[in-house]
């Protein structure tokens, strides 16, 4: 099955400083990979995700990138705030008629210092 | 548009009790997913529905864990007899298309 490594597991940064967290896959087949961002005591929340036609995608202060050579991705944060801290996980799966199962990665926990 | 809504929020029970967590999806969504996650892990999938039909359980451990979604709408995690292991917040989510939503989970601790 697919196996999703990530790093680093924790990540601390000053605000407005940019955060980079990166994650590996181990199936070709994969060809969905979504971030989510989870707060305390809530639910996962998608945040960007990218589909394996495309090597980048931007959302704001968000950015991700693939490649899918090397079976990796990895998700840019800049200029960031405080509201930011939170755990992020990567994901990946393969589109299938029955819908996206995710493969997520064991999580990064991102914290932002005014 | 209402989200995935799922309860009890929190559970605290004795190992080999019984619970049963409720999951109500975003309307219109014909695929559902029970995800586990242990504190500090990213969540796994147990078990996938399309509709009313199972379209993966192979990380469900079915000696303990079973699951239902009757008319293709609502759905129920049950775990009987519990173990200190199950520990965990129980993720409900739904998808129409691509993107998965999930609920605020129900945090079960079993003593």
């Amino acid at each position: 099955g697919e196996n999703v490594e990530q790093h680093p597991s924790t990540l601390s940064v000053q605000e407005g400083d940019s955060a980079v967290i990166k994650c590996t896959y181990s199936d070709s087949a994969s060809n969905y990979f979504p971030w989510y961002k989870q707060e305390l005591g809530k639910g996962p929340q998608l945040i960007i995700d990218i589909r394996s036609n495309v090597g980048e995608k931007k959302d704001q202060r968000i950015a991700v990138t693939l490649n899918k050579t090397a079976k990796h991705f990895s998700l840019h944060i800049t200029e960031t705030q405080p509201e930011d801290s939170a755990v992020y996980f990567c994901a990946a799966s393969q589109n299938s008629n029955s819908g996206y199962a995710l493969n997520f990665g064991k999580g990064t926990s991102l914290l932002v210092t005014p | 548009e209402a989200g995935v809504a799922q309860s009890p929020r929190y559970k605290i029970i004795e190992k080999r009790q019984s619970v049963a967590f409720w999951c109500n999806p975003i309307s219109g969504h014909a695929t559902l997913y029970w995800y586990q996650q242990i504190l500090g892990q990213g969540p796994k999938l147990l078990i996938q529905f399309q509709n009313n039909g199972v379209v993966d359980d192979s990380q469900l451990p079915k000696d303990r864990f079973s699951a239902e979604r009757l008319k293709g709408v609502d759905s129920t995690l049950k775990i009987q007899p519990a173990k200190l292991e199950d520990s965990a917040v129980y993720l409900c989510a739904s998808s129409f298309t691509n993107t998965i939503y999930f609920g605020e989970g129900s945090w079960l601790t079993v003593v």
